[in-house]
């Protein structure tokens, strides 16, 4: 079974912070994709790294994947009140045994206040 | 079109009630995805559907069954159901492709079981 540990589980900062959200795991996936979600609505895709070491911007979004594809960070440079919300990573499974299973994170609380 | 659309927005039921839930995607996608989420957590797969037949069953209690008529519609039946039941269902469907398939989600029902 693989597992993705997502951290830290909340996060509450000031307008302007920046902040930077971790998934690690001991297992290698084909891509990792990061979701946003608003309270009672579905979560919204971000981006899929799928190449080791591969950065992607999203303006103030910078997305890493790690060179082994075991991790990946999302950093917000100076957060706004609309970043508010649940993000999520989700990695897919490298070895193709487990074809349209997503391996999600326990996904993190961002509360950014004005 | 780049959606995935789920009515209804809510639905509030009793435990002796027959329900449905129905999801719809025109982006030729072949698979088709239910997921059940609690507040604050990550989805949980229930079910997948590769090419209209379904692939994915996570031990999910019979009184939810899942149908796919065709390849742009996802139906959950819903049969006596029970209170812990209650959370935000989620469709998402995928092209299918190797290596990189991404899930799109929908916004979502809300369930309530009385």
């Amino acid at each position: 079974t693989q597992l993705l540990e997502q951290s830290p589980q909340f996060l509450s900062i000031q307008e302007g912070e920046n902040l930077t959200v971790y998934c690690n795991s001991s297992s290698v996936f084909s891509s990792l994709q990061w979701y946003r979600q608003e309270p009672g609505e579905g979560p919204v895709l971000l981006v899929t790294v799928v190449t080791g070491g591969e950065v992607k911007k999203l303006k103030r979004l910078t997305f890493q994947f790690g060179d082994a594809r075991k991790d990946s960070s999302l950093h917000i440079t100076a957060a706004q009140p609309g970043d508010t919300g649940l993000y999520l990573c989700a990695g897919e499974d490298a070895g193709g045994t487990s074809y349209g299973k997503l391996t999600f994170g326990q996904g993190t609380i961002l509360t950014v206040h004005p | 079109d780049t959606e995935v659309t789920q009515t209804p927005k809510h639905l509030v039921m009793g435990m002796t009630n027959k329900k449905s839930l129905k999801c719809e995607q025109h982006m030729g996608h072949r698979a088709m995805y239910w997921y059940k989420q609690k507040a604050k957590k990550p989805p949980e797969l229930m079910f997948v559907y590769s090419y209209e037949k379904l692939s994915i069953n996570e031990s999910v209690p019979s009184r939810f069954s899942p149908e796919c008529p065709n390849s742009s519609l996802l139906n959950l039946h819903l049969h006596a159901l029970q209170p812990e039941d209650s959370a935000l269902y989620l469709c998402a469907s995928s092209p299918l492709s190797l290596g990189v398939d991404e899930q799109f989600f929908g916004p979502g029902t809300r369930l309530t079981v009385l």
